[in-house]
Formats: C-alpha cells, structure tokens, sequence
C-alpha cells in the first residue's frame, strides 16, 4: 500500500514570495491533515480536512495561508506572501475516517524562507 | 484543549539499557484514544501504538511495551536492550476522540540518544 505522498520536499524561496505544498494521501482515507512543524517543537496542526470538508483550521493563519482539497482526494497547502517565520517543515498526514485513527505522515516539504 | 506533558525533552542511554519515556496528558473527555509517534532523523513521523482509553491493559510488541495508567493519567513508553536505531524524538500525541475538535498541540517531544 502506497503511504502519503508529498512534493516538493524541499524549497528555498525569498519572502514576500509565494509558494505551494501538494500532498496526495493514502488511497481510501477520508481525513488529511497539515502541519508545521518549527525545529525543535512538535508538529502544529495547521487544518484538517475530512473528505473535502474543513474540521479544524483555528491554528491557520488565513491572512496567509489556505488549503483546499477539492473532490476529496489531493491537497495544496498555499503560503502568500511567506514570512520568514514561516521556515519549517510542513506534514501532511491521512487516517482512515477522523482522529481517532492512526495518523500516517508523509516525508514533508521542508521549507526556507530568506 | 486536550494536551499531553512530556518531562522530558532530551535523554542519552548507552546502548542495551532500557529506558522509559513518560507522558501525561489532560482531557475532559471519557472515551479517547492515545498515540506514540516517533520521528527519527530522517524528519518522517511513524506511528507506533493506538490505544482506546477503555483499554488499560500494558502492551508490549517487541522491545517496545506501553503502561497506560487512567488513573494518573498517564501513557509511559519503555524501550527494553535499547539500540543505536532508537535513536529519534518521540511524541504522545494529545488525545483524540470522536466528539471533540479541540486544538491537537502536540509537545517538543522526547529527544533520545542511544550512545554505542
């Protein structure tokens, strides 16, 4: 069984530029999640999709950042314009049907923001 | 929100020493479900156990075993004869229930260092 896909998994960009995460998931899961995972700190649950539906994204900075997950399947994550705190690795995860199952991440984009 | 502590952030064990990890986590809820993940330096998270709240039997697969406590809260990790390849940041992940879409705010995670 294939795990979660993620691209790119790195990017270097200047701020003010912008940018855009894709993560397809595990065949057959319902629930995607993003995170941001800052070095050093644990992973910081940015939205949560179940199917095409939004559950969770009280921790997304809208000014900047959105997501979409259209038909219920892949999923961008968009930063525009980038800060340089937005340097970080970014997680996408899928579980079968809600966050009560097993989460299964995938390797993460890591990005730089000069 | 539901939380978990992990004391703490960095331990160094020499190889072949057993060696617990300690989570304690908060919740108003009485149905939920715990997670390990660990994430060695590679940077990708890996699951390592699921464990129901109604559930407080230890676990154990391999040289990993799990002591859930209800009482106290708590949902330790021990790694028996530990190796070099344990080696990663591990995370209890904050609890999950069905009801409840509370913030998931993950800790800094426990940092171990498995030394030859």
């Amino acid at each position: 069984e294939a795990g979660v896909a993620q691209s790119p998994r790195y990017k270097i960009i200047e701020k003010r530029q912008s940018v855009a995460f894709w993560c397809n998931p595990i065949s057959g899961h319902a629930t995607l999640y993003w995170y941001q995972q800052i070095l050093g700190q644990g992973p910081k649950l940015l939205i949560q999709f179940q199917n095409n539906g939004v559950v969770d994204d009280s921790q997304l900075p809208k000014d900047r950042f959105s997501a979409e997950r259209l038909k219920g399947v892949d999923s961008t994550l968009k930063i525009q314009p980038a800060k340089l705190e937005d340097s970080a690795v970014y997680l996408c995860a899928s579980s079968q049907w809600d966050s009560t199952d097993t989460q299964y991440f995938g390797p993460g984009t890591r990005l730089t923001v000069l | 929100a539901q939380k978990v502590t992990q004391a703490q952030t960095e331990i160094s064990v020499v190889e072949k020493e057993d060696v617990t990890l300690d989570c304690v986590y908060e919740t108003r809820d009485t149905t939920y479900y715990l997670f390990w993940y660990k994430q060695p330096p590679s940077g990708e998270l890996v699951f390592l156990i699921r464990r129901n709240s109604f559930d407080e039997q230890n676990e154990i697969s391999g040289r990993y075993s799990w002591n859930f406590q209800k009482s106290t809260s708590s949902f330790n990790f021990t790694i028996t004869a530990s190796q070099v390849v344990d080696s990663a940041v591990y995370f209890c992940a904050p609890p999950s229930t069905k009801t409840s879409y509370d913030k998931v705010i993950f800790g800094p995670g426990t940092s171990l260092s498995v030394i030859p």
